[in-house]
């Protein structure tokens, strides 16, 4: 099955500064999805990736904090802006190939100091 | 609105003995649902989705649309089943996660 990339694997940032991720599958998928597990949390979906368009955002989620880039079927950008320690949490892409079940990268750890 | 509802956040059991994770979930369509697991310092994996009925590691869920609930079940459990399991919903490839159980099985 494919296989995700996520860079980088883990961060500390400082306050008031941006961190981007990345985000390479294998072979082209569906759909491709960002989500958050913030500590000793489960995980909560940020939003849908979408190729060539404008990511969709899940409630409490805006593109202002957290844009999305998917310029091609395999790729993916998020950013996190602005950062504070509110958002250090580890970070997952994730996949679906066609009627597959999704699958996640490693996850990137971020710590905001 | 979609919800998973796992209520135990840790549970512990004797190597051998049978484990049921529970899972509950609100869902106003046809829910897809999974089993997820996290061994230490792994990734995310599936381990097994509603629709296929299969079997995987031991561990067998049954969905019961009644009760609103996909408890994974294994009757005799393993050190190696040791992880992190979450209970997740697909709503669209979208997933919505419980809060997951660490499942701790000692010697």
């Amino acid at each position: 099955s494919a296989v995700i990339s996520q860079k980088p694997s883990r961060d500390i940032c400082q306050r008031g500064t941006s961190l981007t991720i990345q985000c390479q599958v294998d072979s082209q998928v569906t759909m491709m999805f960002w989500y958050r597990q913030q500590p000793g949390q489960s995980l909560t979906l940020i939003a849908t990736a979408n190729q060539g368009s404008e990511a969709t955002y899940e409630s409490g989620f805006v593109i202002d904090k957290f844009p999305i880039s998917r310029p091609n079927l395999t790729f993916s950008t998020l950013t996190v802006s602005n950062l504070s320690p509110e958002d250090s949490s580890i970070y997952l892409c994730s996949a679906v190939q066609g009627e597959k079940a999704a699958f996640f990268g490693q996850g990137t750890r971020l710590t905001v100091v | 609105a979609q919800r998973v509802t796992q209520p135990e956040k840790l549970l512990s059991v004797f190597k051998g003995a049978p484990v049921e994770l529970k899972c509950n979930y609100s869902y106003s369509g046809s829910p897809e649902l999974f089993w997820y697991v996290q061994y230490s310092r792994q990734r995310l994996q599936l381990l097994l989705r509603h629709i296929s009925r299969e079997s995987i590691k031991g561990f067998t869920a049954d969905l019961n649309k009644g009760e609103t609930s996909f408890h994974l079940k294994k009757p005799f459990a393993q050190e190696e089943d040791s992880a992190m399991y979450y209970c997740a919903l697909s709503n669209f490839n979208k997933f919505y996660f419980g809060s997951g159980t660490k499942l701790n099985v000692k010697p």
